[in-house]
């Protein structure tokens, strides 16, 4: 099955710095990959998603990469906030309906 | 629209015993998927179900079932419970159609934990 890898596993960055977090997928079928962002005791919310026609998609300060050849995807955070603090989730889907998760950035944004 | 809504949002069980959660998706969402939330195993996939079927099912023991209603809401049980099944149960929903992965929403959880 797919499996993903998500780098680093904590990160800790100045407020006003960029954040940036990267995953690699195994599986080359593999062709949607979608970032959650899930806060301490609070559900995970999409924040950004990329599908595999598309190689950059950005949302303010968020945007995510994709290199297919490589099979990584990124995701970057600009002037980060204290708000930006919480745990980020990497995925990647084919057509199975199943989402296969990296194992989780911390970030924490020092004031 | 009202979001995901998952009851109970807490449990406590005991070794061998059974548990169902609940889960009720966006309205107009009839793709429901179940995962487990652990620290040491992160995010892991149980099953999928889409106008009452399961189109997919990850790598958990049989002892893991779920079903779907004809209203979309669906259910997840766990029989014969173990300390290791102590975890957030999350699921989500989604448009889902067939051959294309939609976004998934998350609903808050049910919290099981199992002594």
């Amino acid at each position: 099955g797919e499996n993903v890898e998500q780098h680093p596993s904590t990160l800790s960055v100045q407020e006003g710095d960029s954040a940036v977090i990267k995953c690699t997928y195994s599986d080359s079928a593999s062709n949607y990959f979608p970032w959650y962002k899930q806060e301490l005791g609070k559900r995970p919310q999409l924040i950004i998603d990329i599908r595999s026609n598309v190689g950059e998609k950005k949302d303010q300060r968020i945007a995510v990469t994709l290199n297919k050849t490589a099979k990584h995807f990124s995701l970057h955070i600009t002037e980060t906030q204290p708000e930006d603090s919480a745990v980020y989730f990497c995925a990647a889907s084919k057509e199975d309906y199943k989402l296969s998760f990296g194992a989780g950035t911390t970030v924490t944004v020092r004031a | 629209k009202a979001g995901v809504t998952q009851t109970p949002r807490y449990l406590i069980k005991t070794r061998g015993q059974q548990v169902t959660l609940s889960c009720s998706p966006i309205s107009g969402h009839r793709s429901v998927s179940w995962y487990q939330q652990t620290p040491g195993q992160g995010l892991q996939f149980l099953f999928e179900y889409f106008s009452e079927t399961q189109r997919n099912k990850g790598n958990f023991p049989g002892r893991f079932s779920g079903r779907q209603f004809s209203n979309s809401r669906s259910e997840m049980n766990v029989s014969t419970l173990e300390l290791g099944d102590s975890a957030l149960y999350l699921c989500a929903s989604s448009l889902n159609r067939q051959g294309w992965q939609e976004t998934q929403y998350f609903g808050p959880g049910t919290r099981l934990l199992v002594l």
